[in-house]
């Protein structure tokens, strides 16, 4: 079945710099990559996705690139602010495979104002 | 506007009960998942469903059931109750894309449940 990794678990950066976080998946059959932001007590919200036809996709500061040769994507989020701080999960998930959607471990994002 | 809603949000239960997990969504979502959230593993995927009358197990399905009966609803069964299960649990909701394509997750509040 698809296993995602993501990486760092813990990413610590200065307001106004920029955060990377990146993720690698296993099934081939993957075809949509969506972020998620999940902020304390509340559930994930997705904050960019991709598909596979696609290469980059950017919104105002939150960018996404697909690799899908080497089987990675990765998030860019840059001029962080402290709002900002949240704990990001990437995913992946193949029409082929019934839709199931599988997240990565989570990365832990402090901004320091 | 309610999107997806979770009850109860908060649940004690001693080892050996059993309960069920509510989960509700008045968007027409045709999917529906149950994922659990544990610390430094992410969202795991329980349980999930592409509609009515249809379920299939996903990553750790050992200790649960669910059903699915109607589109809007989709409760998550705790037969007997583990430590092992004290966790946050998630219900997430999306549509089918057209052409089967994969769409974002609507997610809920959360269930923090403590198994003593």
């Amino acid at each position: 079945g698809e296993n995602v990794e993501q990486h760092p678990s813990t990413l610590s950066v200065q307001e106004g710099d920029s955060a990377v976080i990146k993720c690698t998946y296993s099934d081939s059959a993957s075809n949509y990559f969506p972020w998620y932001k999940q902020e304390l007590g509340k559930g994930p919200q997705l904050i960019i996705d991709i598909r596979s036809n696609v290469g980059e996709k950017k919104d105002q500061r939150i960018a996404v690139t697909l690799n899908k040769t080497a089987k990675h994507f990765s998030l860019h989020i840059t001029e962080t602010q402290p709002e900002d701080s949240a704990v990001y999960f990437c995913a992946a998930s193949a029409s082929a495979g019934g839709f199931k959607t599988i997240f990565g471990a989570g990365t832990r994002l402090f901004v320091k104002a | 506007n309610a999107g997806v809603t979770q009850t109860p949000k908060f649940q004690v239960l001693k080892t050996g009960q059993s309960m069920t997990l509510q989960c509700a969504q008045d968007m027409n979502h045709e999917y529906m998942s149950w994922y659990r959230q544990d610390p430094g593993m992410g969202l795991r995927l329980i349980h999930y469903s592409v509609g009515a009358g249809i379920t299939d197990q996903g990553e750790v399905p050992n200790g649960y059931n669910v059903s699915r009966s109607t589109t809007e609803d989709f409760p998550l069964r705790l037969l007997s109750a583990a430590p092992s299960q004290t966790s946050v649990y998630f219900c997430a909701s999306s549509r089918l894309g057209s052409g089967g394509g994969n769409s974002p997750l609507h997610f809920g509040n959360g269930t923090r449940l403590t198994v003593t």
